[in-house]
């Protein structure tokens, strides 16, 4: 299995600042086969990064996702309020289990 | 537009069994695999399962395998996991998702629906 550790558990920031999120597979993530989501208070998880760094349909550019092999950032260039919220990582390549990070919190400082 | 409707959920006591579906609308259903991940109250996101598209491969996490068991009808557009012997370690919000193509893995999870609570206590 492989898993994935995500860092900080905490971010606290203020509206436009970067923001930096980690996530750190235990063994190689084949062909960038890592995804990052959103989730906010009481929704569904959103799809925002796959493959590492292609931005899914209507995200909008201040994500970008890059890395590979185990280490993996979400970055977020400037924080509009609607971005604080609580981020995973996800790996969906060969290797069942399908896992998830234990996600990054994302609050207002 | 895809939509994901997740049913089924309720209180149920440890031992016991409960199906959720989930019904998909907006898209090809036979044309994708789908998955089931579960998020316990105040805690992160967990794989439970998924099936490819013609039902031909099948996971599980070691959590659920044996007493879970995945199950697809594409003639209904509709997505099942039929859950046994639960525990209270069960409880928790299950989404449905649709990945991005057919296979297993090798797929991201978009979109999800709103999911639906089980509730495991006696």
């Amino acid at each position: 299995e492989i898993v994935l550790t995500q860092s900080p558990g905490t971010l606290s920031l203020s509206p436009g600042e970067r923001a930096t999120l980690s996530c750190r597979a235990s063994q190689s993530v084949s062909s960038s086969y890592l995804a990052w989501y959103q989730q906010k208070p009481g929704q569904a998880p959103r799809l925002l990064i796959y493959g590492a760094s292609s931005r899914a349909t209507g995200i909008p550019d201040r994500f970008s996702g890059s890395g590979s092999g185990t280490d993996f950032t979400l970055t977020i260039s400037r924080l509009e309020p609607e971005d604080f919220a609580v981020y995973y990582c996800q790996q969906y390549g060969s290797s069942l289990p399908l896992t998830f990070g234990g996600g990054t919190k994302v609050e207002i400082k | 537009e895809v939509q994901l409707v997740e049913s089924g959920g309720g209180l149920v006591q440890p031992g016991r069994s409960l199906r959720l579906s989930c019904a998909a609308s907006g898209f090809t259903f036979d044309d994708y695999a789908m998955h089931w991940v579960r998020q316990a109250p105040g805690k992160g996101l967990e794989w439970v399962s998924g099936i490819s598209w013609n039902s031909g491969s099948i996971g599980y996490a070691d959590s659920v395998k044996g007493r879970f068991t995945i199950s697809r009808d594409n003639a209904k557009n509709s997505l099942y996991l039929q859950m046994n012997s639960l525990r209270a370690e069960d409880t928790a919000l299950y989404y449905c998702a649709k990945s991005a193509g057919q296979q297993l893995a090798y797929n991201w999870f978009d979109p999800w629906g709103q999911g639906t609570l089980v509730t495991v206590s006696s």
